[in-house]
């Protein structure tokens, strides 16, 4: 198992271009998660899903679209990019709600100028 | 929703030293977690713990669900111990909540 990537692993942007952010996990996991993790402080939840055809918002979702067309792929796509949007973004997955623990991705870092 | 606080936010030890990390949560969670971030930036599960203890080489962790906290001890320091650790509860899997983090260095 390759557990769960991410595509790609960084990338520059300009203010006001786009991107989608790919998430794959190939252990047919029902959740999935993308989180931003900003220096000094801990990750805070963008968007969720919780199974193929649903999203929902998370605690920082303004400026930020997803889509979970196929249960193994999770989306994240910045529309019009602005510079407080430079991050590194982390997606996660778990196979059932509480039952266990999150599995991450290896991050992917923007940088918008 | 719930918060999540952990202290110290900074700690150094030398090689071979224990410590106890804490992580206090502001409401009843069903899901409670400790990350380890490595310098790297990778993201490792140590412990799933909504409530009770568990134990994994040098590392263990408590949960008190009724006193809303949670410790993990790291006995026996390595320096591949370093990097930032992270609690994370949710009362549900739509908000979970991350800490700021405690930011381990151990020295040789």
């Amino acid at each position: 198992n390759a557990g769960v990537t991410q595509t790609p692993k960084f990338r520059v942007l300009k203010t006001g271009q786009s991107m989608t952010l790919l998430c794959a996990q190939d252990m047919n996991h029902e959740y999935m998660y993308w989180y931003r993790q900003d220096p000094g402080m801990g990750l805070r939840l963008i968007h969720y899903s919780v199974g193929e055809g649903t999203t929902a918002k998370g605690e920082v979702p303004d400026g930020y679209n997803v889509s979970r067309l196929k249960k193994q792929n999770f989306l994240l796509g910045l529309e019009s990019a602005a510079p407080s949007q430079t991050s590194v973004y982390f997606c996660a997955s778990i196979r059932e709600r509480d039952q266990e623990t999150q599995y991450f991705g290896p991050g992917t870092r923007l940088l918008v100028l | 929703g719930i918060q999540v606080e952990q202290s110290p936010p900074d700690l150094i030890l030398q090689e071979g030293a224990n410590s106890t990390l804490r992580c206090n949560f502001s409401d009843s969670v069903n899901n409670l977690q400790w990350f380890h971030q490595n310098p790297w930036g990778q993201l490792i599960n140590l412990f799933y713990i909504p409530s009770g203890t568990k134990q994994n080489g040098r590392l263990s962790a408590t949960t008190v669900a009724t006193e809303r906290y949670s410790l993990l001890y790291i006995s026996s320091s390595q320096t591949t111990d370093s990097g930032v650790y992270f609690c994370a509860a949710s009362g549900g899997y739509q908000k979970v909540t991350f800490g700021t983090g405690t930011k381990l260095q151990v020295i040789p």
